[in-house]
């Protein structure tokens, strides 16, 4: 089946730090890809998506690129924040359009110090 | 403002008894969903529902029910026969739509449910 697989922190990073977080993901067919963050305390909250090859999504100083080559869909921020600290999931959707179910990775935390 | 609401925010359940955990939303989403999570193993599908009246079981159902009624509501009754109902319950809800775009699904803040 489907899944997907992200670096598994949890992270410390010093604010302005660059960051990088993996996710690779096996799927049939031609999924969405997206990153959706948790601060605490709180439900998730789409970061940024992904629907096709070549594809960047950014969103809040981070990107990502659909890389069908790689089947990769890494995080990045150039300078991190004391407010980026929260967990990072990478999730695919599977099937096309229409309400699909999403398959999360395991997770990263990220805590950046001032 | 829109949005989806999970109540209560935290539930103390006993053993034996049966819980249920209310979702709302108010997006005019078509479709809801049920996730739970542990510690360290991400987001787990329990249940999901494209269209009133219509559920299917996700990847975790076993001791969990739901139903869906009305278009706005989604609540999920955690079971006695869930043996290990301790985490944090996630509802979601997202339209329906065709290709070519993929609509994300967006989250409630969330129920922790304890065993006492």
């Amino acid at each position: 089946g489907n899944s997907v697989t992200q670096m598994e922190g949890p992270v410390t990073l010093s604010e302005e730090a660059f960051l990088t977080i993996n996710c690779t993901y096996t799927a049939t067919g031609y999924p969405s890809l997206f990153w959706y963050v948790q601060y605490p305390g709180e439900g998730l909250q789409l970061l940024l998506k992904a629907t096709k090859a070549d594809d960047k999504g950014s969103n809040k100083g981070f990107e990502a690129t659909y890389r069908k080559e790689t089947t990769s869909f890494h995080l990045e921020k150039g300078s991190v924040q004391v407010s980026d600290s929260a967990v990072y999931f990478c999730a695919l959707s599977e099937g096309q359009g229409g309400s699909e179910k999403l398959v999360f990775g395991k997770g990263m935390k990220l805590t950046v110090n001032p | 403002d829109g949005g989806i609401t999970q109540s209560p925010k935290y539930l103390f359940r006993k053993e034996g008894q049966n819980v249920t955990l209310s979702c709302e939303q108010n997006l005019n989403h078509d479709a809801m969903y049920w996730y739970r999570q542990d510690p360290g193993q991400g987001l787990r599908l329990i249940y999901y529902s494209q269209i009133v009246n219509d559920f299917q079981k996700g990847d975790i159902a076993e001791g969990y029910s739901v139903s869906r009624e009305k278009k706005e509501s989604f609540p999920l009754t955690v079971t006695s026969a869930q043996k290990n109902p301790t985490a944090f319950y996630l509802c979601a809800s997202s339209k329906i739509q065709g290709l070519p775009s993929n609509q994300p699904q967006h989250f409630g803040d969330g129920t922790r449910l304890s065993i006492l």
